[in-house]
């Protein structure tokens, strides 16, 4: 069965150091992986996503994923976290057992930056 | 958040009543979803739709039902809504062509509480 796995509930981080989200997956093809975030009481805003290619994939505010199929992991990283990175974090897979484009979603991980 | 809307952004409603949720876009992109999201669980796929009149189910479809007769409007039923399905609802479109094919783009969301 696909699955997608974020092992921490939380991630806490003093602001200005570096910040990882971690993700694992589990799928039977070539995966299709995607990183959202949620602010408080607002929708899930795309960040990034791996489709092919470059391992590394760059995306919006500063982040970036790194692809390793190897460990079948996809971890979220910045290089300096800001007080307004807080928020709820959100690793998806393609679901390949439906059509088009639906995907999976972890459990979600909660990044809290502290100043 | 652009070019989507959801509709009611608040719902309280009682035990056993029907209740329907709708999202309209204005980006004419062809799949339309409906998302639950739960503490503990991140966002689970109730049904999607691949076109006019196009519709499947994904992971927690029972209770629930969808009808989509123009592109731009995709709505979810509750039939008899019971205290179990009390969560925030989510719309999200996505497109398979383009430069940002397969990235999802929601809604604001819609917070039904059944008592």
């Amino acid at each position: 069965a696909q699955s997608v796995a974020q092992p921490e509930d939380q991630v806490n981080v003093a602001e200005g150091n570096p910040l990882t989200v971690k993700c694992t997956y589990s799928v039977s093809g070539n995966p299709y992986l995607f990183w959202y975030v949620q602010y408080p009481n607002r929708g899930l805003q795309f960040l990034l996503k791996y489709i092919t290619g470059d391992n590394l994939v760059k995306g919006s505010y500063g982040f970036e994923a790194e692809f390793n199929k190897s460990q079948t992991s996809f971890h979220l990283k910045k290089p300096s976290a800001l007080v307004s990175d807080s928020a709820l974090y959100f690793c998806a897979v393609r679901d390949l057992n439906q059509a088009g484009t639906a995907l999976i979603f972890g459990k979600g991980t909660t990044l809290s930056v502290s100043s | 958040d652009a070019g989507i809307t959801q509709s009611p952004r608040h719902k309280v409603t009682e035990t056993g009543t029907p209740v329907t949720l709708r999202c309209h876009q204005t980006e004419n992109h062809r799949y339309m979803y409906w998302y639950r999201q739960d503490p503990g669980h991140g966002l689970r796929l109730i049904h999607y739709s691949y076109g006019v009149k196009d519709t499947d189910k994904g992971e927690v479809s029972d209770g629930y039902s969808v009808s989509r007769s123009k592109t731009e409007d995709f709505l979810l039923t509750l039939e008899s809504a019971t205290s179990s399905q009390t969560s925030v609802y989510f719309c999200a479109i996505s497109a398979t062509s383009g430069r940002n094919s397969y990235e999802q783009y929601f809604g604001p969301g819609t917070r039904l509480t059944v008592t």
